[in-house]
């Protein structure tokens, strides 16, 4: 089983769409959780950090689900913009620093 | 944040030779990282660049292969040593500033084997 694991897609919506991704980790020791961004040829970029109640960042909502393992992340008002894999990143174990990068989900939001 | 920066950004290199990345960041930092993203792939941890000591690498990568230099704290290098086109793939390098547990990236030096 890898550890982070995610849908790979591609999600197709359209503009305006409400799209949500899922990703499962392995690890019950983890304590620490993000969402990156990475857009074709670039370097990952963090979004957002997920936290235990939930967290808002404009149109990102994150969600973490520590009973089941389990992170989400929705996206409401699907801009042209927000095309890009999403990559779900959770620490190897509470020591902190090392990071498990999932295979990401490639968003495609078309007009 | 950091600004980072890699030099060189891309590079094609024949075969049993060896290419030194370099990455700099613009501020002092503890921790610092090094990935590689195979085609098509995520991230994968090559090694934690430790400050005034060896490298520690993650399984399935060695000091042979990928020796690491980090002789302060803003400046780390990666050596890909007798390159074969398996090794064709991003490099980047990353850190985790102060105390955030979450790591900043540099924009990654695309490498090609031929």
């Amino acid at each position: 089983r890898k550890e982070v694991e995610q849908d790979p897609g591609p999600f197709n919506v359209p503009e305006g769409a409400t799209v949500a991704f899922n990703c499962t980790y392995s690890n019950s020791a983890s304590q620490s959780f993000f969402w990156y961004r990475q857009d074709c040829r670039k370097e990952p970029k963090l979004l957002m950090s997920v936290y235990s109640s939930g967290n808002e960042d404009g149109r990102f909502t994150a969600q973490l689900n520590r009973a089941s393992q389990y992170i989400s992340l929705l996206i409401r008002d699907s801009k042209l913009s927000d095309s890009a894999t999403y990559l779900c990143v959770v620490n190897k174990d509470n020591a902190g620093n090392m990071l498990t990068f999932g295979g990401g989900t490639r968003l495609m939001v078309k007009p | 944040s950091a600004v980072i920066s890699q030099k060189p950004s891309r590079d094609i290199c024949q075969r049993g030779t060896s290419l030194t990345i370099q990455c700099q960041v613009d501020s002092q930092v503890t921790m610092m990282f090094w990935y590689r993203q195979q085609p098509g792939q995520s991230l994968t941890l090559i090694a934690t660049a430790n400050q005034g000591s060896e490298a520690t690498y993650e399984s399935g990568f060695v000091i042979d292969k990928f020796p690491i230099s980090r002789p302060n704290l803003t400046f780390s290098t990666l050596t890909v040593s007798n390159m074969s086109p398996e090794d064709s793939s991003i490099y980047l390098c990353s850190v985790e500033p102060g105390l955030e547990e979450t790591q900043y990236f540099g924009p990654g030096t695309r490498l090609l084997v031929l």
